[in-house]
């Protein structure tokens, strides 16, 4: 089945602690991305990746690291999370068709608490 | 950057009523993706439209893009109730150097049975 997998779906922590969501796709997609969901905010962009060694920020990316060392595995760290980082995280993934990138498919979320 | 307007926020309606939601922008979008998230879920592709004036339908659901390429819409026939949730529309990339994407902030549609 194809699908885009993310943990842990909840975490909390403190401030400072340091902390990875992993996010794990099979369809062999060359284009991942990091979302952040925040009430009356929707859906910005954290950061996106289009292939392995490749990543790029979006929309709000301070705070945030990624990297892509394999094409399946697109993790989102935090080296010291701040209460502010708060949030619904989403990981997609999506293929390059002939008009641009086609179907995104989007992991389950990780929701996040940061006290 | 680029801002992606979508309205209304909210709408609520009784089933079998018709519901539009639009995406508006200042400038011009390349190509426009529709979602819909469920209460609680993540969201899911619906469609993207690449072309001035193009019209897609799927079922009950029939997407534009406006002749400007600066404005979309999704309109439902008959909402139903399992027709809820938050639908979104989004401004990607055509080309590809970058995979940089805006979201509109989304209309929630509830519907009353």
């Amino acid at each position: 089945e194809a699908q885009v997998t993310q943990n842990p779906r909840y975490l909390i922590t403190v401030t400072g602690k340091k902390l990875t969501v992993t996010c794990s796709q099979n369809m062999n997609h060359e284009y991942m991305s990091w979302y952040r969901q925040d009430p009356g905010l929707g859906l910005r962009q954290i950061y996106y990746s289009m292939n392995v060694e490749v990543t790029d920020k979006g929309d709000v990316p301070e705070g945030y690291k990624v990297s892509r060392k394999e094409k399946r595995n697109f993790p989102l760290i935090l080296e010291s999370p701040s209460p502010n980082q708060t949030s619904l995280y989403f990981c997609a993934s999506s293929h390059r068709g002939g008009t641009g990138w086609v179907t995104q498919y989007f992991g389950p979320g990780t929701r996040l608490l940061v006290l | 950057g680029q801002q992606v307007m979508q309205i209304p926020q909210y709408q609520h309606v009784q089933e079998g009523e018709d519901f539009t939601t639009y995406c508006n922008s200042s400038t011009t979008l390349s190509n426009i993706q529709w979602y819909k998230q469920r209460p609680g879920g993540h969201p899911v592709f619906l469609i993207q439209l690449v072309k001035s004036g193009e019209v897609k339908k799927q079922k009950r659901l029939t997407f534009q893009f406006g002749e400007a390429k600066k404005n979309s819409s999704l309109h439902i026939t008959a909402t139903q109730t399992t027709d809820v949730g938050t639908y979104f529309c989004a401004d990607t990339p055509s080309g590809g150097s970058n995979y940089k994407l805006t979201f509109g902030k989304g209309t929630l549609l509830t519907v009353n049975p």
